[in-house]
């Protein structure tokens, strides 16, 4: 069964500091997909990046980074220089081809709380 | 331009009440789904229609009850409200209902509906 494990659950950091998020993820499936959502205090879910299982290319954009390694079942993301509008709950969710239908498992999140 | 918006964003009722959460994409996608998150913010799917046809249903109460007048809208009825629906539900829509490799599967969500049952 697919499963999705965020072990850190909460994570302080201070203005400036990189971060790093780690997600871990379980599926039996060759072919899959991986998101990552942030959900700020106001609450609303906002979609930040897919990755297809077939494609390890890492990924940047600004000031987000994110490491794909399927040795290692590992979809981390890493925050450079944090800002306190960083601060939020983040999802790594996991979809499966397999199912035929999209049907997306999230983990239980890593709240980030950045401090100026 | 809201992509997905739910009504009402807020919802205080008592236990044993009929409700209702509408939820409309205005991004002319062909799938909708609907999420509860609990208290601890754990996020799980109950419901996704495709074309106004259920395609998933993950085990919930027969009390939850969607609706789809039509792919744009996807609404959430609950009858006899209990303690334990108390959670914030969240609508999302999608291009495409399966796994096509392409970005068109990615969900967009609502902001969420916070339900409170007392």
């Amino acid at each position: 069964a697919q499963k999705v494990t965020q072990a850190q659950t909460e994570i302080s950091v201070v203005e400036k500091e990189d971060v790093t998020l780690d997600c871990v993820y379980e599926t039996r499936d060759t072919t899959y997909y991986l998101f990552w959502y942030k959900q700020p205090p106001s609450g609303e879910l906002v979609f930040l990046i897919r990755r297809n299982s077939f494609d390890e290319q890492n990924e940047i954009s600004g000031r987000y980074s994110w490491n794909f390694q399927k040795s290692t079942s590992s979809f981390n993301f890493t925050i450079t220089a944090s800002q306190v509008v960083d601060s939020a709950v983040y999802f790594c969710a996991l979809s499966e081809a397999r199912t035929g239908f999209q049907k997306l498992v999230f983990g239980t999140g890593t709240r980030l709380l950045v401090s100026p | 331009d809201t992509a997905v918006s739910q009504t009402p964003k807020y919802l205080v009722t008592q236990m044993g009440n009929d409700k209702s959460i509408k939820c409309e994409q205005n991004l002319g996608h062909d799938t909708m789904y609907w999420y509860k998150q609990d208290s601890k913010k754990f996020l799980k799917i109950m419901f996704s229609y495709n074309n106004k046809e259920l395609i998933i249903n993950e085990t919930v109460p027969n009390r939850f009850s969607p609706k789809s007048p039509d792919k744009a809208h996807l609404n959430l009825h609950i009858n006899s409200l209990e303690l334990g629906d108390s959670a914030v539900y969240f609508c999302a829509s999608s291009q495409d209902q399966g796994i096509s490799g392409r970005d068109t599967d990615t969900q967009y969500f609502g902001p969420g509906t916070r339900l409170t049952v007392l």
